[in-house]
């Protein structure tokens, strides 16, 4: 089955600064690619999400890259607030009935 | 806006016992999916449900059951708890059985002693 590895576990970042997670992929079916922010002790929220057939996406601050040939996607946050600090999950699926497999999570904390 | 809505929020169970949980997906809203996360993991599927019908299964023992409602709906039991089960259970909606954009409920905090 699919499998989704994240990186780094925890990043830590000056206020005002980027912010870059990355997370690969295994199954070259996979074709659809979200992230949650999780807040502590709340419910993940989709942030940004990009699919297969689009190299790039971005939304103000937050940005998304998918490189089909090496099976890595990664997340770009500029600006960072301090109200961006969360843990952040990567995700993929072969869509349809197909299972949201997550990565295991990034905490970011954005110091002040 | 009326979101995806779980219920209870929170439960303690002891090992052995069968918990229900519950959940309302977004109106309009016909797949449901279910996640169980363990603190300090990312959610892992376990079920997901559209039109009633169950669509895709995680590797989780028989223990976990679910079933999807004429309104949508839709309940998961565990039984026979174990500690291990002690998690956040999140349920997920989204507009149809091909539509990936899940959007998440609170969640239901199950602690089994």
């Amino acid at each position: 089955g699919e499998n989704v590895e994240q990186h780094p576990s925890t990043l830590s970042v000056q206020e005002g600064d980027s912010a870059v997670i990355k997370c690969t992929y295994s199954d070259s079916a996979s074709n659809y690619f979200p992230w949650y922010k999780q807040e502590l002790g709340k419910r993940p929220q989709l942030i940004i999400d990009i699919r297969s057939n689009v190299g790039e996406k971005k939304d103000q601050r937050i940005a998304v890259t998918l490189n089909k040939t090496a099976k890595h996607f990664s997340l770009h946050i500029t600006e960072t607030q301090p109200e961006d600090s969360a843990v952040y999950f990567c995700a993929a699926s072969k869509g349809g009935y197909q299972k949201v497999t997550f990565g295991t999570g990034t905490k970011l904390q954005v110091i002040p | 806006d009326a979101g995806v809505t779980q219920s209870p929020t929170h439960l303690i169970k002891t090992r052995g016992q069968h918990v229900t949980l519950r959940c309302s997906p977004i109106s309009g809203h016909k797949s449901v999916s279910w996640y169980q996360q363990v603190l300090g993991q990312g959610p892992q599927f376990i079920f997901q449900y559209y039109e009633k019908e169950e669509r895709g299964r995680g590797n989780f023992p028989d223990r976990f059951s679910a079933r999807q409602f004429p309104n949508y709906s839709s309940e998961l039991n565990v039984n026979a708890l174990l500690l291990g089960d002690s998690a956040l259970y999140l349920c997920a909606s989204s507009t149809q059985n091909r539509e990936e954009t899940q959007y998440f409920g609170p969640g239901t905090r199950l602690l089994v002693l």
